[in-house]
């Protein structure tokens, strides 16, 4: 079965120092993996993807994830940090086999701190 | 194009009344999900169609809620009745290639039931 998990409910860090979200799945096929990120009493959006090119993501806003298949890891992270990061973020894995049924991690809010 | 577009932002009803959510996917998507969103459980899926047809509706709670996709540019789901314990953000998303692009998610619904 496919599954997400993110193994930090909340990730406080000061502004300027480096931020790690860290995310690791569970499937059976060849996933294609994601990290939305959600502000307060706002939808969805995309980061970045990871669809079996090259293993190193670079997203929107200096956010870059590695796939890392030996660890099944799926890491977010960000070299330096700005107050606008703090939101939600979610990492997903999407079942390919299941017509691109997306299972979402239970989230990870980040605090940034000045 | 506008993206996902959802109405309304925001319902506030008594319990025991019908709500319907409404959901205009993106142009040419061939997949459409709804999920939920609490502070207890995150995001859940609820259900998702491929080409308008129903594909997996295991997350739907209870026979109170039902789904429909008349065609490919409209989707509602449908609550009845409506219980407190619904109160939610409901959220629409629609992509295409069977799970290899990002999902894209409209604003949301706000949904109390009072």
């Amino acid at each position: 079965a496919q599954s997400v998990t993110q193994l930090d409910s909340h990730v406080s860090v000061s502004e300027g120092t480096p931020v790690l979200l860290r995310c690791n799945y569970s499937s059976s096929y060849s996933p294609s993996l994601f990290w939305y990120v959600q502000h307060p009493n706002k939808g969805l959006q995309l980061l970045l993807k990871y669809t079996s090119a090259a293993t190193l993501v670079k997203g929107i806003n200096g956010f870059e994830a590695e796939f890392k298949k030996s660890e099944t890891s799926f890491h977010l992270t960000k070299p330096s940090a700005h107050m606008s990061d703090a939101a939600e973020y979610f990492c997903v894995v999407s079942v390919g086999n299941q017509g691109g049924k997306l299972i979402f991690g239970q989230g990870t809010e980040l605090s940034v701190k000045p | 194009d506008a993206g996902v577009i959802q109405s309304p932002r925001h319902e506030v009803t008594e319990m025991g009344q019908e709500v319907t959510l409404r959901c205009k996917p993106i142009s040419g998507h061939d997949y459409l999900f709804w999920y939920r969103q609490t502070m207890m459980r995150g995001l859940e899926l609820l259900i998702y169609f491929n080409n308008n047809v129903p594909i997996d509706d295991s997350g739907m709670p209870e026979d109170r809620f039902s789904a429909k996709m008349p065609n490919a540019s409209f989707s509602t789901l449908k609550i009845q009745p409506s219980e407190p314990r619904d109160s939610a953000v409901y959220f629409c998303a629609s992509t295409h290639l069977q799970g290899h692009t990002e999902a894209f998610f409209g604003q949301g619904t706000r949904l109390t039931v009072v």
